[in-house]
């Protein structure tokens, strides 16, 4: 299995604060990442698809990069409702997901 | 608007087994790969397996293949994750999920299910 580390495991920042979020997979993933965000009782919802494609319907200020192993998730301007957890995923081989990336207000 | 709606999850002893079920709308159900993944009360999140569109072909994690199977009924528009032998660490909430081109795009609330004796 490709391993996916997440980090930091909590981050806590202000409304308005550019905000950064990295996967490390184990092994070259191909640029097959997803990014996914979680709100408290709430399904998942896509947010970027292959590493750095936008969904539908979500806003510019999430943007995502990276190739090989290293991966990034940016939100530019944090807005309220952007708080919660956010996971990135790998789909280049069985599917794995990384532990996670609570969110929180400063 | 795709609708994922997951039921059947509650309480149940260890050993036992359950049916979980997902009734989808808003999209036409039998064009899609559906899967199903867990995240536990760690927040960990485990992918399950999926099935092919039109039922035929079902992918596992392999430490899981032995005692879960997922099924679907196309005319339903569900999707079934049939779970036999439970343990502790089955402990979870169960996610149905489409499987797009980039793999899960939508979502059900989940289901949680909950092993103790």
């Amino acid at each position: 299995d490709i391993q996916m580390t997440q980090s930091p495991s909590l981050l806590s920042a202000s409304v308005g604060d550019r905000v950064t979020i990295n996967c490390k997979a184990s092994q070259n993933i191909n640029k097959y990442l997803n990014w996914y965000q979680q709100k408290l009782g709430e399904a998942p919802k896509l947010l970027i698809y292959n590493t750095n494609n936008l969904q539908t319907g979500i806003p510019s200020r999430f943007s995502g990069s990276g190739s090989g192993t290293d991966y990034t998730l940016t939100i530019s301007s944090l807005q309220p409702e952007d708080f919660g957890t956010y996971f990135c995923f790998q789909h280049n081989s069985w599917p794995t997901f990384g532990s996670g990336t609570k969110l929180e207000i400063k | 608007e795709v609708q994922l709606v997951e039921s059947g999850g509650g309480l149940v002893k260890p050993g036992a087994s359950l049916k979980l079920s997902c009734v989808a709308s808003g999209f036409t159900f039998s064009d899609y790969w559906m899967s199903w993944v867990r995240q536990t009360p760690g927040k960990t999140m485990e992918w399950i397996g999926d099935i092919k569109y039109d039922g035929s072909y079902t992918n596992y994690a392999p430490s899981l293949k032995n005692r879960f199977t997922i099924s679907r009924d196309n005319a339903k528009s569900t999707l079934y994750l049939q779970m036999s032998n439970v343990r502790s660490e089955d402990t979870a909430t169960y996610y149905c999920t489409r499987v797009g081109p980039w793999y899960f795009d939508f979502w059900g609330p989940g289901t949680m299910v909950t092993v103790s004796s």
